[in-house]
């Protein structure tokens, strides 16, 4: 059974620009969550979709956004990146109504330079 | 502000050791209660969870104390080994919401 897919592993950008990270989760899994890892934060949730709606949102600026289609593969969009933004991106899915299914992905690591 | 704090931030035991690793909540409407186990350049995985309705949990040689009136649930591995050397996360969530929050990590290291 294939895992969490994200991609691309990782990424180099300049502050200013835009950035879009993709995550496929689990087959048959419809809940996504992203995630933002740093060393001094720790991970810190971002937002939840689920069929194709936003459910959960963390405390982000609205530069920080989502999508998740109809397979329930998802992205986050980051736009005018700041260099604070640089961290490791997370994806997990999970089974609907399972809060023991978490399976997270290896992530996208973002630098801002 | 952290609404999980974990402790200690790293922790050196040597094989065979059992390190404690602990994590302390605020939010009384918090009801679930996973650890996660990160190796360098994966993400997170699910360890063992736990749910308040109980005191302790164990599965293979990790073990979670679970203290409701204090607020803090704890971490044990029995007979660590090298391979068990990766970073730790103590997490929780509330009923009906679906994201974790998780403390700041411990990384462990195992010595032979």
């Amino acid at each position: 059974k294939a895992g969490v897919t994200q991609t691309p592993r990782y990424l180099i950008k300049t502050r200013g620009q835009q950035v879009t990270l993709s995550c496929s989760p689990i087959s048959g899994h419809r809940s996504v969550s992203w995630y933002q890892q740093t060393p001094g934060q720790g991970l810190q949730f971002l937002f939840e979709y689920f069929s194709e709606t936003q459910r959960n949102k963390g405390n982000f600026p609205g530069r920080f956004s989502g999508r998740q289609f109809s397979n329930s593969r998802s992205e986050m969009n980051v736009s005018t990146l700041e260099l604070g933004d640089s961290a490791l991106y997370l994806c997990a899915s999970r089974p609907s109504g399972q809060r023991d299914g978490y399976t997270f992905g290896s992530g996208t690591r973002l630098t801002v330079v | 502000q952290q609404q999980v704090k974990q402790s200690p931030q790293s922790l050196i035991v040597q094989k065979g050791g059992i390190p404690i690793i602990n994590c302390a909540y605020e939010n009384t409407a918090f009801d679930y209660f996973p650890w996660y186990q990160q190796f360098p350049g994966k993400g997170p995985a699910l360890l063992i969870a736990i749910r308040p309705d109980v005191s302790e949990k164990k599965e293979g040689r990790f073990t979670i104390s679970f203290n409701k009136s204090a607020k803090q649930f704890s971490l044990h591995i029995m007979d660590s080994q090298p391979g068990d050397s990766a970073t730790y996360f103590c997490a929780a969530s509330k009923n009906g919401a679906n994201n974790l929050f998780f403390g700041t990590g411990t990384r462990l290291t195992v010595i032979p």
